[in-house]
């Protein structure tokens, strides 16, 4: 069984830039989670995809958009990066239903100068 | 608003110390309550999932509990092994889908 995976590990970008992580879900999940990881807090919600549609978004603005694929992959997009974007972006992959686990990914590290 | 805070923010125990870590949580209908351990620079590792109070579950040197308010990872003679942050999460009817996480204990195990 594959596990969820990322790209790319490590990304360094200046401020206005676009930037796309990509994510591989665990073989059997439907439904792909991404969340934002500022050092020493946890991680928060910024959307979910399901069936290629999403599916719940946090607080976050809309220059943060995704993608799901009819493989169940997943795109996050981030137009013109800020400062404060810099952190360590996570997918996550569960089955569909309520209260499923999200098992996550190792995480891409965003870099904002 | 759902709400999910974790104490203390850091745990120092000796090789053997057992303790336990606390997640006190505010939410409108919980839907499950999970507890992950994250390792630096790393994504969240799953360890447990709750569902309704008086649930507990264990694996190896960890426990799990749940009540209406609150939850708590048991640790039971720890390891240096151990040493990681670890992180409490609910889903309720208001976030829908999405995991509500705390800021996670940072524990450190020394031999």
């Amino acid at each position: 069984e594959t596990g969820v995976t990322q790209s790319p590990t490590h990304l360094i970008k200046t401020r206005g830039q676009q930037v796309t992580l990509r994510c591989s879900s665990q073989s059997g999940h439907n439904t792909v989670s991404w969340y934002q990881q500022a050092l020493g807090q946890g991680p928060q919600f910024i959307f979910q995809y399901y069936r290629e549609e999403e599916n719940g978004r946090g607080n976050f603005p809309p220059r943060f958009s995704g993608l799901q694929f009819p493989n169940y992959s997943s795109e996050l997009n981030v137009n013109a990066l800020e400062l404060d974007d810099s952190a360590l972006y996570l997918c996550a992959s569960s089955s569909s239903g309520t209260a499923e686990t999200q098992y996550f990914g190792p995480g891409t590290r965003l870099l904002v100068l | 608003e759902d709400q999910v805070t974790q104490s203390p923010e850091a745990l120092r125990l000796q090789e053997g110390e057992s303790s336990s870590l606390n997640c006190s949580y505010t939410v409108s209908g919980l839907r499950g309550l999970f507890w992950y351990r994250q390792d630096p620079g790393k994504g969240p590792e799953f360890l447990f999932t709750l569902y309704s109070a008086g649930e507990e579950k264990e694996k190896e040197r960890l426990k799990a509990t749940l009540t209406k308010k609150e939850s708590f990872l048991h640790i039971t003679a720890p390891k240096p092994e151990d040493s990681a942050t670890y992180l409490c999460a609910v889903q309720s009817n208001q976030a829908g889908t999405a995991l509500i996480f705390g800021k996670g204990t940072t524990l450190s195990v020394s031999s």
